[in-house]
């Protein structure tokens, strides 16, 4: 079957650096993405990896490795405004998403 | 950026009646669009794929008979659930792949049936 790991709650504090594991088995893959949903609230798009490396957006960088089925979201300078679930999202071979159940981040003052 | 409009965001009904989402893309046209529900702390979960003038994919155990999909135009899909029972009272989300990459999800839905 297929199946994607997350870790189910982390706690950091404001201004520190988080990293969000993710590994995943899947039929295929097309590229994993990394979504940030605010309870109540529909998931924003962070971004998208379909090759091995590091990917970095301002704060928010995302790392794949193929080979070990693994992926990585990391946060830095954490903000409050962090504080949400972070979900990660697997292409399949046939281009179906594949959710993690995410990860609710808390971040403390 | 790409836009979904999602509405209504909030909607209660009583049991027994049927209630219309619309999923509504606004500045790029999505020939397939994904309805997702999500119960409380828990992933999203993948109720079916619309395709422009086409029938809806569903996945296995979503009754098609009771949420029903109509995606009549390259910027409009929506979901009807019909006969509502308090277990569909959840939260309902649509996306659209925009582009090659990346899909752009709706606001939601939070559907509560009394």
């Amino acid at each position: 079957g297929q199946n994607i790991d997350q870790p189910t709650e982390m706690t950091a504090t404001e201004g520190a650096i988080v990293q969000i594991n993710c590994t995943y088995q899947t039929s295929g893959f097309n590229g994993l993405f990394w979504y940030q949903q605010h309870a109540g609230e529909a998931p924003t798009f962070l971004s998208y990896n379909v090759l091995d490396g590091l990917e970095e957006k301002g704060r928010f960088s995302s790392f794949l490795s193929r080979s070990k089925g693994y992926s990585y979201l990391l946060l830095k300078e954490l903000q409050m405004k962090d504080s949400a679930s972070y979900l990660c999202a697997v292409w399949d071979s046939n281009y179906q998403l594949i959710w993690g159940a995410g990860t609710k981040l808390i971040i403390k003052p | 950026g790409a836009v979904v409009s999602q509405h209504p965001s909030r909607v209660i009904c009583k049991s027994g009646t049927s209630v219309k989402i619309e999923c509504r893309s606004l500045d790029f046209q999505a020939t397939t669009m994904f309805w997702y529900r999500q119960f409380p702390k828990q992933s999203l979960m993948l109720m079916a794929t619309s395709n422009e003038g086409s029938k809806a994919t569903y996945e296995q155990g979503v009754e098609k008979d009771k949420f029903l999909i109509n995606h009549a135009s390259l910027t409009l899909s929506t979901l009807t659930v019909t006969s509502a029972h308090p277990e569909d009272s959840s939260f309902y989300i649509c996306s659209a792949q925009q582009g090659e990459v990346g899909y752009t999800f709706g606001s939601g839905t939070r559907l509560t049936v009394v």
